[in-house]
């Protein structure tokens, strides 16, 4: 049983419009969740994180919203940059430090 | 300031042998992680810890061992190689959950068992 899921592996969009990125999650227990970025042959690197108390993190380009009742999260990135191409993952992490990940979502920026 | 250092970068087993995969943070972080990404999967939790001699078993534990006796070190022993042990390796570190969450990750292992 999947805990976080992302449903879209690919996401394709135009140079300066947004990208909405989704996540869900079934475990009530999650206290934060985080996204991460990662190009080929590297690790994962951090982007932005959101506790689950609550709903609205924004960080330059990037904002998480977190909704709760619906389980879900979602990043936004605007304006989408050529460089923004990577796969981004979705984590769920617990108060004593265990993390779960998505199976990630390939975003691709055409210039 | 090095952040965290895996080591080999790329090894191949034959079925049945043993290794060691190396990991170093230089950040002084509590907890440590070990993931392991299958093609076109996300990360799946093998073990972390939250302090040195403190560990705990994460999703997919079986095939693998760890310790943690010093901060600053967190090895993965594959004891007896098997072919879906095939994968690439990913450490990481953090302060942990209420000081701050985010994970900073090694440039991974990848390994191949035949």
């Amino acid at each position: 049983d999947q805990q976080v899921k992302q449903n879209s592996p690919s996401l394709s969009v135009q140079e300066g419009r947004i990208s909405i990125l989704n996540c869900d999650y079934t475990n009530s227990m999650f206290d934060y969740f985080l996204w991460y970025k990662k190009y080929p042959a590297e690790g994962p690197t951090f982007l932005i994180s959101i506790s689950s108390i609550k709903d609205k993190n924004e960080d330059g380009r990037f904002t998480v919203f977190l909704n709760k009742s619906a389980k879900h999260l979602s990043l936004h990135i605007v304006p989408s940059q050529p460089g923004d191409s990577a796969v981004y993952f979705c984590a769920a992490m617990t108060n004593a430090g265990k993390s779960t990940f998505g199976d990630g979502t390939t975003l691709t920026v055409k210039p | 300031n090095a952040g965290v250092t895996q080591t080999p970068k790329f090894r191949i087993l034959k079925i049945g042998q043993s290794m060691t995969l190396q990991c170093t943070q230089d950040m002084n972080h509590n907890y440590m992680y070990w993931y392991r990404q299958d093609p076109g999967m996300g990360l799946k939790l093998i073990y972390y810890s939250v302090g040195a001699g403190i560990t705990d078993k994460g999703e997919v534990p079986n095939g693998y061992n760890v310790s943690r006796s010093t901060t600053e070190d967190f090895p993965l022993r594959l004891e007896l190689a098997a072919p879906s042990q095939t994968s690439v390796y990913f450490c990481a570190s953090s302060w942990g959950p209420g000081q701050e969450e985010a994970q900073y990750f090694g440039p991974g292992t990848r390994l191949l068992v035949l």
